[in-house]
């Protein structure tokens, strides 16, 4: 398996606070991605990076910011929380293809 | 239109049976085609690439048709194991590596 690492894996927090979510890898790949997932949507990008200090946003960016100062480290925070920011938050990698992505286990964030 | 349809299923089936799963895209220049895994409350995970040629992979076989703009998956011989939701997936051009989710068909092989 590859290795990448979701911290933390389930989190329950308040509206209105601040949530941040970690993703490390060490593969050393260059891409890295936040997705959430939710029913009837399925995967949805939130933003991406192609290096460090390099990341652009996906579809559903708005309440969502990242940071990449290490090629291992990719962090996802919610500004401030919305219920409608509950979901299921996946972290994905791509090789050196740029071809098949490989995905951390999972955060469940609940905002209630 | 989404940029990449499933049906949502379910597909219950009977073991041994054999099923398929269509799934459309409306990128007419994307170039990379998958198919991801995902059992209940786990990660997705690659089942296999689509080439244009098609491939097969033990049980499973996997087409491309560009012309219409879709990709099957064809699994033969259906096991309980195979109960999982499957994803189409597609690389577009010119979208750097931003892979495209369809929302997953749920797939319940029964005894």
């Amino acid at each position: 398996d590859a290795g990448i690492t979701q911290s933390p894996r389930h989190k329950v927090t308040e509206t209105g606070t601040p949530v941040t979510l970690r993703c490390h890898q060490t593969e050393n790949h260059r891409y890295m991605y936040w997705y959430r997932q939710d029913p009837g949507h399925g995967l949805r990008l939130i933003h991406y990076s192609y290096g460090v200090k390099d990341t652009d946003k996906g579809e559903v960016s708005d309440g969502y910011s990242v940071s990449r100062s290490k090629t291992e480290d990719f962090l996802l925070t919610l500004e401030s929380a919305t219920s409608s920011q509950t979901s299921v938050y996946f972290c994905a990698i791509t090789g050196p293809d740029n071809t098949e992505a490989f995905f951390g286990q999972g955060t469940r964030l609940t905002v209630v | 239109r989404k940029e990449v349809e499933q049906d949502p299923g379910p597909f219950n089936v009977p073991e041994g049976a054999t099923v398929a799963f269509n799934c459309t895209y409306s990128n007419s220049a994307s170039q990379s085609f998958f198919w991801y895994r995902q059992d209940c409350r786990k990660e997705p995970k690659l089942l296999m690439s689509v080439y244009s040629s098609g491939n097969e992979d033990g049980r499973f076989t996997a087409q491309l048709n560009r012309a219409s703009q879709y990709i099957s998956l064809l699994i033969r011989d259906s096991k309980l194991s195979d109960s999982a939701t499957y994803l189409c997936v597609v690389n577009p051009t010119g979208g750097g590596n931003k892979l495209t989710f369809g929302t997953g068909t749920q797939l319940k092989v029964e005894l």
